[in-house]
């Protein structure tokens, strides 16, 4: 069964620089998210998509945008990127549903040097 | 505001011991859903259980079972005669209600507890 595909797998970046994370939900999924999870730390919840339009936002830094295409595919650009960006940014994807479970990519792990 | 507390930080086993982990919650809301997820070294996050606020049956799932109690605001997960491949951090989480309207949908927001590291040893 298809899963959720993230790219890429790692990423290092320099400070001030700009990353790109990608994440390809499940098919026919209506909702896609993005987590943030810190070295040693629980995944924090960024924002979410529902239907290609931004739906709930959390934690994310204004560096960070966000975007979910017509294919939708969902892309989370960070700017200026500091020390404390470097984590395992997860995508997830779901049905919107009460209770619905997400469905997780692999994470991309960024560390910005 | 929810908050999900597992006590436990990290918990070491010997193969074929049995392992609880403990989740306690909070949440204002009378509808939610609890889930454990685990996070095994490859870093992907796997999802295991779902349980609603109105649905306190026990579940038992092979050697995985869990436990929910909402008077006590607790939803623990034992691991019957762990073996090293259970060896993962697992993480407990909450959503709450949640809504979906033309504003969008704020299904999908979980909390989670800063997870249980389990070693399980040969």
């Amino acid at each position: 069964a298809a899963g959720v595909i993230q790219s890429p797998r790692h990423l290092i970046k320099e400070k001030r620089e700009t990353a790109t994370l990608k994440c390809y939900p499940i098919p026919r999924h209506d909702t896609v998210y993005w987590y943030q999870q810190g070295p040693g730390q629980d995944p924090q919840f960024l924002i979410s998509f529902y239907e290609k339009m931004q739906s709930d936002k959390g934690s994310i830094p204004d560096r960070f945008s966000a975007q979910q295409f017509s294919d939708y595919h969902s892309e989370l650009n960070m700017s200026s990127l500091e020390l404390g960006d470097s984590a395992l940014y997860f995508c997830a994807s779901s049905l919107a549903s009460p209770g619905e479970k997400l469905f997780f990519g692999s994470g991309t792990q960024l560390s910005v040097l | 505001a929810q908050k999900v507390t597992q006590a436990q930080t990290e918990i070491s086993v010997v193969e074929k011991e049995d392992v609880t982990l403990d989740c306690v919650y909070e949440t204002r809301d009378t509808t939610y859903y609890l889930f454990w997820y685990k996070q095994p070294p490859s870093g992907e996050l796997v999802f295991l259980i779902r349980r609603n606020s109105f649905d306190e049956q026990n579940e038992i799932s092979g050697r995985y079972s869990w436990n929910f109690q909402k008077s006590t605001s607790s939803f623990n997960f034992t691991i019957t005669a762990s073996q090293v491949v259970d060896s993962a951090v697992y993480f407990c989480a909450l959503s709450e209600a949640g809504f979906l309207n033309a504003g969008g949908t704020s299904y999908g927001k979980l909390t989670f507890g800063q997870g249980t590291i389990l070693t399980v040893h040969p």
